[in-house]
């Protein structure tokens, strides 16, 4: 069964280092998201992205953040300079555009451990 | 500001009982209803999607959605140990690219 995959699996940086997370969403898919999850806490949504732009971004993707698809299968996420607060699980997720599916599969995710 | 609401648990059910989870969402215009297991550590793994009122089955989970009442729950029958995990209510608006907004998961454990 198709699978969104993600890595790393876990990232380690110093505090305003740059970082690059990287997805491969399913690849029918056509719609693709990262949220992240602040140990402890809810999943929260940051970036939507739909041919070859983003839909829409939440208040917490901030000129820090940005995102790309540089080649027809990778998705990715990268935040500039990194800051403690930014130590979370990231997730991508990806759907399908068929009609009337809209299930969102979410990747493994990555943890980044901001110091 | 678009709320989702769970119990925050923890819920504790013996082997083989019903577990009843439920949610609330404040957005009157949402459209897709997901509930997600996630395990410690790991991602989000969707198990049941519900987008009209009733009730919709899958094996041993069955969602129920009330639209008027803004109600969205999830019953696992025969629960095992296995379903020991956090679920997460999610939900979507509007349009094709709309984002889920989570809820803060019930952490259910089921006891052998």
């Amino acid at each position: 069964e198709p699978e969104v995959t993600q890595t790393p699996s876990h990232q380690v940086t110093q505090m305003g280092q740059e970082v690059i997370l990287r997805c491969v969403p399913i690849s029918n898919h056509l719609y693709f998201y990262w949220y992240r999850q602040i140990l402890g806490q809810k999943v929260e949504f940051l970036v939507s992205f739909y041919n070859n732009e983003i839909s829409e971004k939440s208040e917490i993707f901030d000129d820090q953040f940005s995102v790309e698809r540089p080649d027809g299968s990778n998705f990715t996420l990268k935040i500039r300079s990194t800051k403690l607060e930014d130590s979370a699980m990231y997730f991508c997720a990806s759907k399908s555009r068929r009609g009337g599916i809209d299930e969102q599969f979410f990747g493994p995710g990555t943890r980044l451990t901001v110091l | 500001q678009k709320e989702v609401e769970q119990n925050s648990g923890p819920l504790s059910v013996p082997e083989g009982a019903i577990a009843s989870l439920n949610c609330t969402y404040s957005d009157r215009v949402s459209q897709s209803f997901f509930w997600y297991r996630q395990y410690s550590g790991k991602s989000p793994e969707l198990i049941m999607s519900i987008y009209s009122n009733g009730d919709k089955e899958d094996g041993r989970f069955t969602a129920q959605l009330n639209k008027a009442s803004q109600y969205v729950s999830l019953l696992i029958r025969d629960s095992q140990p296995s379903d020991s995990a956090t679920y997460l209510c999610a939900v979507k608006g509007s349009g094709s690219a709309r984002q889920l907004t989570f809820g803060s998961g019930t952490q259910l454990t089921v006891l052998p």
